[in-house]
């Protein structure tokens, strides 16, 4: 089956660790973000890459990374840096016609 | 710049009834794509349905149609004879060409037994 796959469902790390979230496709799209999601606030972009070896920040990329060493494979890594790095994070590919998701990673910094 | 939005951040509605979300969005773009995207409690994001701006008949799957008034920049979402499973978070999209995609701040959906 195609689809885009998150892991882990939950992560939990403690403040000052860099933590990064893993998301793979098997649709063959050239097209992935990663959205950061808060209560009330929707889905906003962090980093969304074209091609492979190219990517662009968002809206809110501070305190975030990104690699697109291969089209199925597009990690997250959350820096130190990040202030308040606790959300729901949701992985996406597309095609020019629709977006599709990951099942997400809720992750937990104490 | 692009921007979605959607005024209603929470809606409820009757089993069997009818309930319609707002969405309006802003673009300087001639042809892109709207969405509607439904995020049940597992969070999972569905596609419900799209739109594609070039078209001027109105998206429909099943219960579920849309209101495309693309001089207003308008983009409702009707869903007709609701039903429990319909309670979610619903999302408004906009997509330009070269796969930016814009979203709205989410209308939250109570369908009432």
């Amino acid at each position: 089956d195609g689809g885009i796959t998150q892991s882990p469902k939950y992560l939990f790390r403690k403040e000052g660790q860099n933590v990064t979230l893993s998301c793979e496709q098997n649709l063959n799209h050239d097209a992935m973000y990663w959205y950061r999601q808060d209560p009330g606030q929707g889905l906003r972009l962090i980093y969304y890459s074209q091609i492979v070896n190219d990517f662009q920040k968002g809206d809110i990329a501070e305190g975030y990374s990104v690699s697109r060493e291969k089209k199925e494979s597009f990690p997250l890594t959350v820096t130190s840096a990040q202030k308040n790095p606790t959300a729901f994070y949701l992985c996406a590919s597309s095609t020019p016609k629709e977006q599709y998701f990951g099942p997400g990673t809720r992750l937990t910094v104490t | 710049a692009q921007t979605v939005t959607q005024s209603q951040p929470e809606m409820s509605v009757q089993e069997a009834e009818t309930v319609t979300l707002s969405c309006t969005y802003d673009t300087s773009e001639n042809n892109y794509y709207l969405f509607w995207y439904k995020q049940p409690p597992s969070r999972q994001m569905i596609l419900v349905i799209r739109q594609e701006a070039y078209k001027q008949q109105n998206a429909t799957e099943n219960r579920f149609s849309v209101n495309f008034q693309k001089a207003a920049k308008s983009f409702s979402l009707k869903i007709s004879d609701s039903q429990l499973g319909d309670t979610a978070m619903y999302f408004c999209a906009f997509m330009k060409i070269r796969n930016q995609f814009y979203f709205g701040t989410g209308t939250s959906l109570t369908v009432i037994p």
